[in-house]
């Protein structure tokens, strides 16, 4: 199984409504990060925080980080229609070479 | 910048060619990998190169053999297309570990 897994797999909510998702690993990890991707595109890096920090800010993006439950959250706040895309977690194992290890991704549709 | 490129876009196989995958990086990042993704699924690493002149197996390594020819390229190959290989292939390069990712737009191949 993947070492990143996400809650919910799928997401559908209003626009200016807040958006979580969730992520859960099962190793020790250098750090986790967060991606998103478009419909037919590439990921995007969105955030990443590292096993010594507790939460981390980028605009309307808030991470959370609880290394002793092995878990992430992601919100969105004031979601806006260009928000709908996939979200994956991804984490950097420590035991592990250079390298991060994908979860299967949070679809999230944002209704205008 | 144009970041990471992939070439070609699109391409369909019969089983049993072979071709090369082509991705360009001009960030001067030393680690490179190569990603499938199936539907509705993470993403899987094939192979990565944390540094020029190093490659290393990922999670489903077999049917694809890689070369990183200089830093900027990192070549991905199948020898033998088989229809379990009907995939989109991402490549993407980092300045090393605790650095995010920069993705390619991928490659969408078909096997058949």
């Amino acid at each position: 199984s993947q070492q990143g897994e996400e809650d919910p797999q799928a997401l559908s909510i209003q626009e200016g409504e807040n958006a979580t998702m969730n992520c859960s690993y099962k190793t020790s990890i250098n750090n986790l990060q967060w991606y998103r991707q478009n419909s037919g595109r590439g990921l995007v890096h969105l955030i990443l925080i590292r096993s010594n920090e507790r939460e981390k800010h980028s605009g309307r993006l808030r991470v959370t980080l609880d290394t002793s439950k092995k878990s992430s959250s992601l919100l969105i706040t004031a979601s806006r229609a260009a928000d709908t895309a996939s979200y994956f977690c991804a984490t950097d194992q420590k035991a592990a070479g250079n390298k991060l290890t994908f979860g299967g991704g949070t679809r999230v549709l944002v209704k205008p | 910048n144009a970041g990471v490129t992939q070439t070609p876009k699109f391409q369909v196989l019969k089983t049993g060619q072979s071709m090369t995958l082509q991705c360009a990086q001009d960030m001067n990042h030393n680690s490179m990998y190569w990603y499938r993704q199936d539907p509705g699924m993470g993403l899987r690493l094939i192979y990565y190169s944390a540094s020029e002149g190093t490659t290393d197996k990922g999670e489903v390594p077999n049917g694809y053999n890689v070369s990183r020819l200089n830093k900027r390229e990192f070549s991905l190959r199948l020898e033998s297309a088989a229809p379990s290989q009907t995939s989109v292939y991402f490549c993407a390069s980092s300045g090393g570990r605790g650095d995010g990712y920069t993705f390619g737009s991928g490659t969408r191949l078909t096997v058949v």
